[in-house]
């Protein structure tokens, strides 16, 4: 098993629709991330889960809608996207532990693209 | 506040060039870790070299060289004799320790010519 993997790696949605991205990590970290990376802008940071809970919202439009049942699994839950939200979305996990922080790992992406 | 700077958009060379990619930081944190990182064209991010505040030596791996200058606020990588392999868009990463937040540049396109 590839240490973080997404599914799926491209999603070709409509306004209306709704679809959820998933994302597994096999590290045993405590820490998962969402990051966005659209043309020209630097990676930014959605959401932010430890150990299940949320400790990060960088004011990211109700529209996306985050989920992580366990420390394993990440899922974001995509409706009524507008076609600027069109991007690579990106988790990551990490272990965090008193003053130490692992390398981000990310996985390959989902290629959204909203029509 | 955090900030890392990549100046450099993107970088042309020709095989068996050296190149050097610049990043630039800012903190107010005495700890904090850099890390730089690979993004090929099939999207993901690797992981390349994480250096603590600390350990101001500069680190050797294969063909890819870092030189951490705390004096600069600079975390510059190396490429020597580079390959079309090697072409992808690299980024620079700061974290204050015990926390979430990873600061990116903006990334530099290196592309490697045959």
């Amino acid at each position: 098993e590839t240490g973080v993997t997404q599914t799926p790696r491209h999603l070709v949605m409509g306004m209306t629709n709704k679809k959820s991205l998933k994302c597994e990590q096999h590290l045993g970290h405590n820490a998962m991330y969402w990051y966005k990376q659209s043309a020209k802008k630097p990676l930014e940071l959605m959401f932010v889960y430890s150990l299940e809970e949320r400790v990060e919202n960088n004011s990211v439009p109700s529209r996306f809608s985050p989920e992580c049942p366990n420390s394993s699994h990440l899922f974001l839950h995509l409706h009524t996207l507008q076609p600027e939200d069109s991007a690579l979305y990106l988790c990551a996990s990490s272990q965090v532990k008193g003053d130490r922080n692992s390398p981000l790992h990310f996985g390959n992406g989902t290629r959204l693209t909203v029509t | 506040a955090q900030k890392v700077t990549q100046a450099q958009t993107e970088i042309s060379v020709v095989e068996k060039e050296d190149v050097t990619l610049d990043c630039v930081y800012e903190t107010r944190d005495t700890t904090y870790y850099l890390f730089w990182y690979k993004q090929p064209p099939s999207g993901e991010l690797v992981f390349l070299i994480r250096r603590n505040s600390f350990d101001e030596q500069n680190e050797i791996s294969g063909r890819y060289s870092w030189n951490f200058q705390k004096s600069t606020s600079s975390f510059n990588f190396t490429i020597t004799a580079s390959q079309v392999v090697d072409s992808a868009v690299y980024f620079c990463a700061l974290s204050k320790l015990g926390t979430y937040k990873y600061i990116f540049g903006t990334g530099t396109r290196l592309k490697v010519l045959a």
